[in-house]
């Protein structure tokens, strides 16, 4: 199994530039959830859905950010427009119905808002 | 609500002595507790996990925690670290009603020194 993939895994905009990250869960996972991880506030959960279905999107920081996961393969976090202080480590992470003890996370993106 | 406060940023520890990661709880409801760990560049991990049952529980690599609930904590050990234990531990809490909802401490930065 190739694990969740994420990408780009860099990304270097200018803000008030759009942002799209890209997420593909384990095949066969129902849940998807997008994380930030800085220096200051750690790991924080911004959404996660089920069945491609937002259940909670109460972490998402301001209208700037929307998440969407149009099939069970895919989901994008988008930030438009971007800001310095959106500068972070996303993490995108899947889990199975039958296990939702364990989540599974990918590489990550490291994006910088210059 | 709940939250993890992990009191240790950083733990330097020589290679082959005992280690311990300390992990506190709050929560007004039952919980599951979770250790994760973040090597360099890579995503997260679940260590190990504790739902119900043995207050010990046993994860990979040789680590091992400690439900106490009477002291709402979860701290990690190693009996004898080795240089590949060098990463970031997540110390995480989730409702048991609720339990793909994570909560993560801020992290354990543990460096080994050979």
């Amino acid at each position: 199994d190739a694990g969740v993939i994420q990408s780009p895994r860099h990304e270097v905009t200018e803000m008030g530039q759009e942002v799209t990250l890209r997420c593909k869960p384990i095949s066969g996972h129902d849940y998807l959830f997008w994380y930030r991880q800085t220096m200051m506030r750690g790991l924080e959960l911004l959404i996660y859905f089920n069945n491609n279905v937002p259940i909670d999107d109460s972490g998402m920081p301001e209208d700037r950010f929307s998440a969407k996961m149009p099939n069970a393969s895919f989901s994008t976090l988008k930030i438009q427009p971007s800001e310095p202080r959106d500068s972070a480590v996303y993490f995108c992470a899947s889990g199975s119905q039958g296990r939702k003890d364990t989540q599974y996370f990918g590489p990550g993106t490291r994006l910088t808002v210059l | 609500a709940q939250s993890v406060t992990q009191l240790d940023s950083q733990v330097p520890v020589f290679e082959e002595a005992p280690v311990e990661l300390r992990c506190n709880y709050s929560s007004s409801v039952s919980v599951y507790l979770f250790w994760y760990v973040q090597y360099p560049n890579q995503g997260l991990q679940l260590l190990l996990k504790y739902l119900s049952g043995s207050t010990l529980v046993k994860g990979i690599n040789g680590f091992e925690a400690e439900f106490n609930k009477s002291q709402t904590s979860f701290h990690l050990r190693k009996p004898s670290v080795h240089i590949s234990d060098t990463a970031e531990y997540f110390c995480a809490v989730s409702d048991t009603g609720l339990y793909e909802k994570l909560t993560f401490g801020t992290g354990t930065r543990l460096t080994i020194i050979p």
